[in-house]
């Protein structure tokens, strides 16, 4: 147990909805990272914040957005759903920048269908 | 940019052969590197990293050695079990500014899988 949690588990809803995944770091933590698995791209990197401000942006699409809480959480809001949205999505914490490694949580397997 | 190239798997083994999984980067700066390894339906566990050169990282029998001069993070582990069957990330990590890291960049991921 890496200590980062992700709800929900599993997820399916159909194209063009709105669903927000869930993100609760390693107790401690400042640091948190989303990245998204999927079987033609492989683990990308889609955004960073820390201690509640945005840090960097990799391969994010328009359509998602993120944000992290004062009690350190953090939420990924995917809209206007595609079938090619269909995904594992993990969360990874980090004690602060200056840390390089980074605890995954268990992911959010997100099918649209 | 920075990138991480693995072997291409599968690869089977039979319980107690000797495994290696070869990993080479390309970064700008000096990053860290790991290994992270999914087992079944789970999340991704951090299984060893090295932050400089020569370093050996080792962990549950597995071990690598961040090798600069060949850009190199080979993966290797004398006796595989049935129990190692997952699949095996190599990764990299590449100081943003000053000390702060940023993204990790994966590899493509390399399926193990060991028979008895």
């Amino acid at each position: 147990d890496s200590g980062v949690t992700q709800t929900p588990k599993h997820l399916i809803t159909a194209t063009g909805q709105r669903v927000t995944l869930r993100c609760s770091p390693r107790s401690g933590d400042l640091s948190v990272y989303w990245y998204q698995q999927s079987l033609d791209q492989g683990l990308q990197f889609l955004i960073q914040y820390y201690n509640g401000e945005e840090r960097a942006k990799g391969n994010i699409l328009e359509r998602f957005s993120a944000q992290q809480f004062p009690d350190l959480h953090s939420e990924l809001n995917l809209s206007s759903l595609e079938l090619g949205d269909s995904a594992l999505y993990f969360c990874a914490s980090s004690a602060d920048s200056s840390t390089d490694t980074q605890y995954f949580g268990p992911g959010t397997r997100l099918t649209v269908l | 940019g920075n990138s991480v190239t693995q072997m291409e798997g599968p690869v089977t083994l039979s319980e107690e052969a000797f495994l290696t999984i070869n990993c080479t980067y390309t970064a700008t700066g000096y990053p860290s590197l790991f290994w992270y390894v999914q087992y079944p339906g789970e999340g991704l566990q951090l299984l060893l990293k090295a932050t400089k050169a020569d370093d050996k990282g080792s962990n549950k029998g597995f071990e690598a050695t961040y090798r600069k001069e060949t850009t190199s993070f080979h993966l290797e582990k004398g006796s595989v079990q049935v129990s190692d069957s997952a699949v095996y990330f190599c990764a990299l990590s590449v100081p943003a500014g000053g000390t702060s890291y940023g993204k990790l960049t994966f590899g493509q991921g390399t399926i193990l899988t060991v028979h008895p």
